[in-house]
């Protein structure tokens, strides 16, 4: 079964500039979280979608969006890139709450 | 807010070492998973307890989670280069109200030099 992919693997943007990154999860997982991860601040969750609905949101200001298609695969937008938004982003996939959840190899993001 | 701290945020050791790395907090967790991330990778699922005062081993790694289930720590024996990586321990709560937010703590850096 393959495994959860995430494109591009790494993305280099300016600030004020926006950004897409996709996800596509485990064939059959149709909860499919984003985390942000900084040497600073660690592994943060940014949202959730099930079923193409958000169903938990983190502390993120709202310039970090995100959607869920019908085939389960992910996007996760950033409007407006501070150098700050410069991390690694990382998806997972899981049948729902409570399953465990498998992450893909996440997309570098630099903001210059 | 609960305060979730893992250390040693950074280990160096040689192979065929043991060590021990550590997940503290003040908040009583329902469960706790411990995750490695390997260089370019993303996190894997190493384990879950569940129990206070429950052990599990995986191989030549052993996962104790504190009677109180406010802490846990994992030990690995003659640790291997294999077993370099970020070790990551995501305490699990209840959801309330239908949401949940997942937290991981910082994680220990493990460095295993042949």
């Amino acid at each position: 079964k393959a495994g959860v992919t995430q494109t591009p693997r790494y993305l280099i943007k300016t600030r004020g500039q926006q950004v897409t990154l996709s996800c596509s999860p485990i064939s059959g997982h149709r909860s499919v979280s984003w985390y942000q991860q900084t040497p600073g601040q660690g592994l943060q969750f940014l949202f959730e979608y099930f079923s193409e609905t958000q169903r938990n949101k983190g502390n993120f200001p709202g310039r970090f969006s995100g959607r869920q298609f019908s085939n389960s695969r992910s996007e996760m937008n950033v409007s407006t890139l501070e150098l700050g938004d410069s991390a690694l982003y990382l998806c997972a996939s899981s049948l729902g709450f409570g399953h465990e959840q498998f992450f893909g190899p996440g997309t570098r993001l630099t903001v210059l | 807010t609960q305060l979730l701290e893992q250390s040693p945020q950074f280990l160096s050791i040689q192979e065929g070492e043991n060590l021990t790395v550590y997940c503290n907090s003040s908040s009583v967790f329902s469960s706790l998973q411990w995750y490695r991330q390997e260089p370019g990778e993303g996190p894997v699922l190493l384990v879950t307890v569940v129990t206070g005062g429950e052990v599990k081993k995986l191989k030549r790694l052993t996962f104790q989670f504190g009677d109180a289930r406010k802490d846990s720590s994992l030990h690995i024996t003659a640790a291997q280069p294999g077993d370099t990586g970020l070790y990551l321990c995501a305490p699990r709560n209840q959801a309330s109200g239908g949401s949940y937010i997942p937290t991981f703590g910082r994680g220990t850096s493990l460095i295993v030099h042949p």
